[in-house]
């Protein structure tokens, strides 16, 4: 069975780093495209990036280049999405996803971290 | 990359037919058979319903099915009941962007 477990929720400050993560199990973690989507309060899902942990392969979208990283560790199959300077802004729900083959899209999800980024 | 348009809203009876609705472009809806649609609860993570524009996983119901015509795929739930209701995405493989996928802006269903 496919899943991937994502970290707990964080409550962080502006101006401080956060990095969370996305373990997966039951399958080939370095064969599949895997992502990371962004959920604000009432509103819709909103591709953030992608990573190819076979090769390391990461593209990002327009919107969130430079605002975020996304890494891969593939010792311990987790993936990784990672700020170094948070702001009000990026309060929202993130879901690490996971494309399927070829091109088709997402065929699993992880239960979503809540961030929250408050003065 | 522009998200793929869907209705905002769209309500039903229960034991009813609605059908959302998804529109793109020919770089992505028109052009390839890779649109999925993802059913999502308050709460909850989203959960895929529909892929390759008309397969269903298993354990879906087969009162949810999918079509494409052009660059409009639709998402046709049948004998609408009460847990049916949620928002609902579209996605398609997109040619025009990086990722490779891009998603709609959303369709809250309501059953009354």
């Amino acid at each position: 069975e496919v899943q991937l477990v994502q970290s707990g929720a964080e409550v962080k400050k502006p101006g401080e780093s956060l990095k969370i993560s996305c373990q997966v199990s039951g399958y080939s973690f370095s064969n599949y495209w895997i992502g990371w989507v962004r959920q604000m309060p009432g509103k819709g899902l909103e591709w953030m990036g992608i990573i190819y942990p076979g090769d390391f392969d990461t593209r990002y979208s327009p919107s969130f280049l430079a605002q975020v990283t996304i890494s891969a560790d593939r010792s311990i199959t987790t993936a990784y999405l990672q700020w170094s300077s948070l702001k009000a802004s990026d309060t929202a729900m993130y879901y690490c996803a996971r494309h399927g083959n070829g091109r088709r899209g997402v065929d699993s999800w992880g239960q979503g971290t809540l961030v929250t980024v408050s003065s | 990359q522009s998200a793929l348009t869907q209705p905002a809203s769209v309500s039903g009876s229960p034991g009813q037919s609605i059908t959302i609705s998804c529109t793109g472009t020919s770089s992505d809806v028109g052009g390839f058979n890779y649109v999925s649609w993802y059913q999502q609860h308050p709460g909850k993570a989203p959960k895929l319903m529909i892929y390759d524009v008309n397969n269903r996983p298993s354990g879906v119901s087969d009162r949810f099915s999918g079509s494409k015509s052009g660059n409009t795929a639709s998402l046709t739930i049948s004998g609408l009941q009460a847990e049916d209701e949620a928002d609902y995405y579209c996605s398609s493989y997109t040619s025009g962007s990086k990722l490779g996928c891009v998603f709609g802006g959303g369709t809250k269903l309501t059953v009354l």
